[in-house]
C-alpha cells in the first residue's frame, strides 16, 4: 500500500517565524513530489515540485527532497497570516504505463499575526 | 488561476438520485483526473481519462463513471447517491499523459441529502 504521511497539525507558527512541514512516503519508486496548499473550502494550489534530492527554492518557499529517508519538506520563511492553509503533499508513481500522484491527508498551519 | 473550470459550483441532491459534474481542461491539456476529496481528507483518485480513454480508476465502485470529449472536457457522473458522496469533486488538468504536475479546477461541492 502506499503511502504518503503527513502530520496534520495544527502547526502554529508567529508572523515572520520560518514554518516547516513535512512529509514521508512509502514508495521508494517515487520520483516527483508536490506540494499544494489549500485554503478551506477551496481547490489546491500548486506551489512547488521537487525532482532531485537537495533543495528548491522559490520566493518564500523551499522544497527539500532526501530520498535516502524518503522524506520531503517544505519551509516558508517571514510566514505571513496569508499563509494559514492547509498543505498537502503528493509522490508520483508508476502505475503500470501511468503516473499516478498519492496524495497526504495535509498539514494544518496557522500564522498569528 | 489555472484556467480548469468547473460545473456547477454547489450542488444539492438526494439520495438515489443521479449528478452529472463538468470540467474543462486547461488548454493544451490532454489529461485530466478526477478527485473526491470529503471534509479533512486528501483528495481521493477517482478516475484519469487520457485522449478519451479511462486511464486509470482508484477504489470507486461503477456507479461512478466518465466521459473525456474531444476537446478534452470531461464529465463526472455518480448514479444512486448516498449520503457519504457528499464531499468537493476536484477536476484536475495535466499537460499530457506521464507528467504528474497536476492543475486543479475550483471544485464542485455536492451534497447529498
Amino acid at each position: 500500500q502506499k503511502e504518503v504521511e503527513q502530520n496534520s497539525g495544527p502547526l502554529s507558527v508567529p508572523e515572520g517565524a520560518i514554518a516547516s512541514l513535512n512529509c514521508t512516503y512509502s514508495d521508494r519508486g517515487s520520483q516527483s513530489f508536490f506540494w499544494y496548499r489549500q485554503y478551506s473550502g477551496k481547490s489546491p494550489e500548486l506551489i512547488m515540485s521537487i525532482y532531485s534530492n537537495g533543495d528548491k527554492e522559490d520566493g518564500r518557499f523551499t522544497a527539500q527532497l532526501n530520498k535516502a529517508s524518503q522524506y520531503v519538506s517544505l519551509l516558508i520563511r517571514d510566514s505571513q497570516p496569508s499563509d494559514s492553509a492547509t498543505y498537502l503533499c503528493a509522490a508520483g508513481y508508476n502505475a503500470g504505463n501511468n503516473r499516478k500522484l498519492i496524495w497526504g491527508l495535509g498539514t494544518s498551519l496557522a500564522v498569528n499575526p | 488561476e489555472t484556467g480548469v473550470t468547473q460545473s456547477p459550483t454547489h450542488l444539492i441532491k438526494t439520495r438515489g438520485q443521479q449528478v452529472t459534474l463538468r470540467c474543462s481542461s486547461q488548454s493544451g491539456h490532454n489529461t485530466v483526473s478526477w478527485y473526491q476529496q470529503a471534509l479533512g481528507q486528501g483528495p481521493q483518485f477517482i478516475f484519469q481519462y487520457y485522449r478519451e480513454e479511462e486511464n486509470g480508476r482508484g477504489n470507486f465502485p461503477p456507479r461512478f463513471s466518465g466521459l473525456q470529449f474531444p476537446n478534452y472536457s470531461s464529465e463526472l457522473n455518480v448514479n444512486a447517491l448516498e449520503l457519504d458522496d457528499s464531499a468537493l469533486y476536484l477536476c484536475a488538468s495535466s499537460p499530457r499523459q506521464g507528467t504528474d504536475t497536476q492543475y486543479f479546477g475550483p471544485g464542485t461541492r455536492l451534497t447529498v441529502l
